[in-house]
């Protein structure tokens, strides 16, 4: 059973263009959100959380949308670049517990020129 | 600091065969965790430990275990390996801590098992 869907599974952008990427989760006891980046060959690296007290959240480029009611939360990339192309896992888990998490199916970003 | 590292990097088994994956964080962790990696399935958690001596179980736990003798270390043993369990191993640790924000991941330990 897949408590974290994500959606789309690929991704095509142009440079400069805006990527968005779904998850919607089951459990309502969730209370922490990470968005997870990984590269070829290495591990996944944090990108950027929220946690459900806030509606959004954004570092840089990068933008949390959280909808609490829906059990969503989406991930934007504004500008997007080359450099960005990799996977990126949502994820959901609790406070405190930041290595105990329920990932999303990933989605495989590229951003072409 | 080295963070996570994972030993050995690639690995290639015989069905039948058992293993230790090694798992060791230099940043005075308590929580550390393992998840497997397949294609279309993203990370799904085996087990995780909250501190020394203490371990639990996962989404996926069968056919591994686990014990966690100090803050540093936590290994994965497979005890009798299958082609079911060729995937690529992630460890990860982070804080217990209310605040804490991020876990750390390792580079993987991907294994064949044939």
């Amino acid at each position: 059973q897949q408590q974290v869907k994500q959606s789309p599974q690929s991704l095509i952008v142009q440079k400069g263009g805006i990527s968005i990427i779904n998850c919607a989760y089951e459990n309502t006891a969730f209370d922490y959100f990470p968005w997870y980046q990984q590269f070829p060959g290495k591990g996944p690296a944090l990108l950027i959380a929220i946690r459900p007290d806030v509606s959004e959240k954004k570092e840089g480029r990068f933008t949390i949308s959280f909808n609490k009611s829906a059990k969503q939360f989406s991930l934007h990339i504004m500008d997007s670049q080359p450099g960005d192309s990799a996977t990126y896992f949502c994820a959901a888990g609790y406070t405190g517990t930041a290595s105990k998490l329920t990932f999303g199916t990933g989605t495989r970003l590229q951003v072409t020129l | 600091n080295a963070g996570v590292t994972q030993t050995p990097k690639f690995q290639v088994l015989k069905t039948g065969q058992s293993m230790t994956l090694q798992c060791a964080q230099d940043m005075n962790h308590e929580y550390m965790s393992w998840y497997r990696q397949d294609p279309g399935m993203g990370l799904r958690l085996i087990h995780y430990s909250v501190g020394a001596g203490i371990t639990d179980q996962g989404e996926v736990p069968n056919g591994y275990n686990v014990s966690r003798s100090t803050t540093e270390d936590f290994p994965l043993r497979l005890l009798s390996a299958a082609p079911s369990q060729t995937s690529v191993y992630f460890c990860a640790s982070s804080r217990l801590d209310i605040w804490n924000t991020e876990a750390f991941f390792g580079q993987g330990t991907r294994l064949t098992v044939v």
